[in-house]
């Protein structure tokens, strides 16, 4: 069965510590995508990446980190330097980032629930 | 820069009535536009997307929506609302040019949440 996998689906952090969320694909996607959701705020861009071994800022990277080492596995680190971490994230994938052979869209992860105690 | 509006954070409707979400775009190049549905605690869904080949689209679970470019609009219906149509729906525009690399990011809109009364 393809698709993506996110890991854990709640995860429990304490003020201070880096954490580490976990995002898999098996759809041999070239591209990945992290989001943040927050209530009345929608889905805002953390990361993406269009390939192995690159990675760009979206529009709210401040105190997040992420690896592209593995055309199937995109990690995102939060670390302490995020101000309010609590949030639900979601990682997305789709086919290809060349813009000629865009005929696809973003495919979506069932997401993780992180809370900062 | 290209953006979307999504008019109402929250939308009623009864069962069997008629569902309209709106959205509006801003785009300085022909957009790609899409609408995602999200249920509680899990990831968004694709139901259906506009690529410029036709304007009316037709996407799963009997939504469809049309592309209105004199109207800057991309508003999402059906016909019949059913208790399980009940969830948080987002509208989501390229952000840039198809003719750009990264074409596949999205801007993604607020949300509106449907709730459905029996």
């Amino acid at each position: 069965d393809g698709g993506i996998t996110q890991s854990p689906k709640y995860l429990f952090r304490k003020e201070g510590q880096n954490v580490t969320l976990s995002c898999e694909q098996n759809l041999n996607h070239d591209a990945m995508y992290w989001y943040r959701q927050d209530p009345g705020q929608g889905l805002r861009l953390i990361y993406y990446s269009q390939i192995v071994n690159d990675f760009q800022k979206g529009d709210i990277a401040e105190g997040y980190s992420v690896s592209r080492e593995k055309k199937e596995s995109f990690p995102l680190t939060v670390t302490s330097a995020q101000k309010n971490p609590t949030a639900f994230y979601l990682c997305a994938s789709s086919i290809s980032w060349l813009a000629l052979t865009f005929t696809d869209t973003q495919y979506f992860g069932p997401g993780t629930r992180l809370t900062v105690l | 820069a290209q953006s979307v509006t999504q008019l109402g954070s929250h939308v009623s409707v009864s069962e069997g009535a008629l569902v309209l979400l709106r959205c509006n775009y801003s785009s300085s190049v022909p957009p790609y536009l899409f609408w995602y549905v999200q249920y509680p605690n899990q990831g968004l869904q694709l139901l259906l997307k506009y690529t410029s080949a036709a304007t009316l689209v037709k996407g799963i679970n009997g939504f469809e929506a049309e592309f209105k470019k004199s109207e800057t609009s991309f508003h999402l219906t059906k016909p019949s609302a059913h208790m399980s149509d009940a969830a948080e729906y987002f509208c989501a525009v390229t952000r840039y040019s198809t003719h750009q690399t990264g074409a596949n990011n999205l801007f993604f809109g607020t949300g509106t949440r449907l709730t459905v009364i029996p």
